[in-house]
């Protein structure tokens, strides 16, 4: 069975930065395409960004410029660097897998999300 | 980018009976894709619905999605105590991707 697995969350303070990753097992990392959703608490899901098989990247226009997802295929983790960090960023961050028959192009992708992480918790607040 | 609506947004249901669960579209969805997500307090999203009506694996036929255009709905049939979650409706036919606010559904 497909395992993801988050880390890197915790308490930062406004205008700070971190990196969480997401380390994948179970099945092949590298052809498929994968995202970043985030749940603030009590609150409904938002998509953060998403990274092609190849490293073709989108971003949800809230995170643009203060957020990089990247890859490394040769470790199977996947990673979202967050900078200038915001009361507003405070969430539980999940990685995702695209499914089968997802794409992604340079202008943007296409795919639901089959496989879920268990999340990490980040607070930003001073 | 396309809003979508999910209504109601609590359902109050006893077991045995039938759950229907609606989400509108902004716009037209994209090749009807259009997924639905069951969430579980403390856990994660899981996969319900994807392609408006193909039902993931792992999932009973009680549950089954329809619609196309703007209009989706998720139904669920004879309810079962593990039922009872929030589930939440997004399209992906291009980003970026949306979700709608989601339907709590609780027992009555």
């Amino acid at each position: 069975e497909v395992q993801l697995l988050e880390a890197g969350g915790g308490l930062v303070q406004p205008g700070g930065s971190l990196r969480l990753s997401c380390a994948a097992s179970e099945f092949t990392f590298s052809i498929y395409g994968m995202n970043w959703v985030r749940q603030a608490p009590g609150k409904g899901l938002e998509w953060v960004s998403s990274i092609s098989g190849l490293g073709s990247t989108h971003y949800a226009d809230s995170v643009k410029g203060r957020f990089t997802i990247s890859r490394d295929n040769s470790k199977n983790n996947l990673y979202l660097q967050m900078n200038s960090l915001r009361a507003e960023d405070t969430a539980v961050y999940f990685c995702a897998k695209f499914g089968v028959g997802s794409n992604c192009n340079s202008f943007t992708c296409y795919g639901y999300f089959d496989w879920w992480g268990q999340g990490t918790l980040v607070t930003v607040s001073s | 980018e396309i809003v979508l609506t999910q209504s109601p947004g609590t359902l109050s249901l006893s077991p045995g009976e039938r759950a229907t669960l609606s989400c509108r579209a902004s716009q037209s969805v994209t090749s009807s894709y259009l997924a639905w997500y069951q969430q579980k307090p403390g856990q994660a999203p899981r996969l319900l619905i994807y392609g408006a009506s193909r039902r993931a694996t792992g999932f009973p036929d009680r549950f089954s999605g329809s619609g196309s255009g703007t209009d989706f709905t998720l139904t669920i049939n004879r309810l079962e105590p593990e039922d009872f979650a929030v589930y939440y409706c997004q399209q992906y036919g291009g980003s970026p991707f949306t979700f709608g606010q989601g339907t709590r559904l609780e027992i009555k």
